[in-house]
Formats: C-alpha cells, sequence, structure tokens
C-alpha cells in the first residue's frame, strides 16, 4: 500500500522567497503531524491536525510558518520570506488516529535549501 | 516535559552480531509510549517497535526486541544478528499523555549511529 507522500523531495530557493511544502498522508489516517530535521537542532514537531483542525500550534518557529490541511487529507506547510535558518528536512507523517499506540508513519522529507 | 537521552552516538557491530542502543526518557505524564525508529541515509524515517508504559512484557518484532526497564526509565533497542542493511541512523522517541489528554507529539533523542562491520 501507499505510504506518506511527499513533495517536492528537494527544493531550492533564494532567501525571501515563500515556499509551499506538500504532503499526503496514507488513506484513512486521521492524525498528520510536521516534523523539521536539521544538523544543529534535531528532529523537532511543528504541528499537529486531527482532521482538518489544528489544535496545535505551538511547534511552529514564527509567524512565518504556516499549515493547513483539507478535506481529512492533504496537508501543505507554507513558509513565508524564507531565512537561511529555514534550510532543513521537513519530514511529514500520519497515525491511525492520535492514541499513544498509533505509531507515526514518516514520509521521505523535503530537503529545503535556502540560498 | 519529555526529554530522550541516547548517550551513543556512534555503535560498531560485526555482521550477525547482536547490539543493545541505549535510550533512556523523562517524563512525569501517567503513562506513554516509546518508540524506535530507524534512518538509513537515503532519509526515510522507519518505524521499528512500539512499548506501551503500561506493557507487562517487552516488545519483540522479528530481530528487535526493547529491554524495557520503567524503573530505570530506560527502553534499550536490541538488534539480534545484524546484517548489513541495519547500518543506519537509530532514534528513540516517545510521546506522553499530560494533564489534558493530548498525546500527539513525538519527542526524538539524538541517535545512534550504527554501523554494521562484515
Amino acid at each position: 500500500g501507499a505510504g506518506v507522500s511527499q513533495s517536492p523531495s528537494n527544493k531550492v530557493t533564494e532567501k525571501g522567497k515563500d515556499v509551499e511544502l506538500r504532503c499526503d498522508p496514507i488513506s484513512g489516517h486521521t492524525a498528520l503531524y510536521w516534523y523539521r530535521q536539521s544538523l544543529g537542532q534535531g528532529l523537532e514537531f511543528l504541528i499537529y491536525f486531527q482532521g482538518n483542525s489544528a489544535p496545535d500550534k505551538s511547534g511552529l518557529p514564527s509567524d512565518r510558518f504556516s499549515a493547513e490541511r483539507t478535506g481529512g487529507s492533504v496537508s501543505t506547510l507554507t513558509i513565508q520570506r524564507t531565512q537561511q535558518e529555514d534550510s532543513a528536512v521537513y519530514l511529514c507523517a500520519s497515525s491511525l488516529g492520535g492514541r499513544v499506540n498509533q505509531p507515526q508513519h514518516f514520509g521521505d522529507g523535503t530537503r529545503l535549501s535556502i540560498l | 516535559a519529555q526529554k530522550i537521552t541516547q548517550t551513543q552516538p556512534g555503535m560498531f557491530v560485526q555482521e550477525k552480531e547482536a547490539v543493545t542502543l541505549d535510550c533512556t526518557y523523562d517524563t512525569s505524564d501517567p503513562s506513554y509510549g516509546l518508540f524506535w525508529y530507524k534512518q538509513p541515509s537515503s532519509g526515510e524515517m522507519i518505524f521499528l517497535i512500539y512499548q506501551g508504559s503500561y506493557d507487562q512484557q517487552n516488545a519483540t518484532e522479528g530481530r528487535y526486541s526493547l529491554n524495557f526497564q520503567k524503573a530505570r526509565k530506560s527502553a534499550n533497542l536490541v538488534i539480534s544478528a545484524s546484517q548489513l542493511g541495519d547500518s543506519a541512523m537509530y532514534f528513540c522517541a516517545m510521546r506522553g499523555t499530560n494533564s489534558g489528554g493530548s498525546n500527539y507529539k513525538l519527542t526524538f533523542g539524538k541517535g545512534t549511529l550504527l554501523t554494521v562491520n562484515p
């Protein structure tokens, strides 16, 4: 079966541009998560969706970051006015529900490089 | 707050031997889950094994087993009969429940890079 799909796999852009990252979760998974992985910070939680709502946006590093999920499926993470410190791998995960014993399954990530 | 500590930045093991990757955790949540993930150099994060804090037995999944010692707050991953394809970064992670009942966020350790030698 299909796993979590993320696009693009790589994105190189200039500082100050906006970028949009896409995540297509495993079919039937109601919970969706975004994480960021960088050398200095390790793996950081960004945001969690249950259905189309985001009960917790506390991990978003600044107001330049936003995310939405429509139809309880695809999610987009948008970074406005990108900065060099935004360079990282952005990982999306989904799980069947939001319970502790339901593992999160990850996509291959989007490697974002800000020049 | 939750914290995961992986004290081994790198480990080496001979092919076909067993290896233990250490993980200790800290949380005040009444119940929680512990997870191990594998990340090969290609980048994908692969779920390996799960242990619930109230599970009576240690979790096992094929060649992976989790040595869970709740009193010591440790959740070490044991890989038996190592294979060359096991060479990867391994992350320990946890999810808990706070007083509000939210239990969605994974907190990760910094990882252990395992190299399997032929």
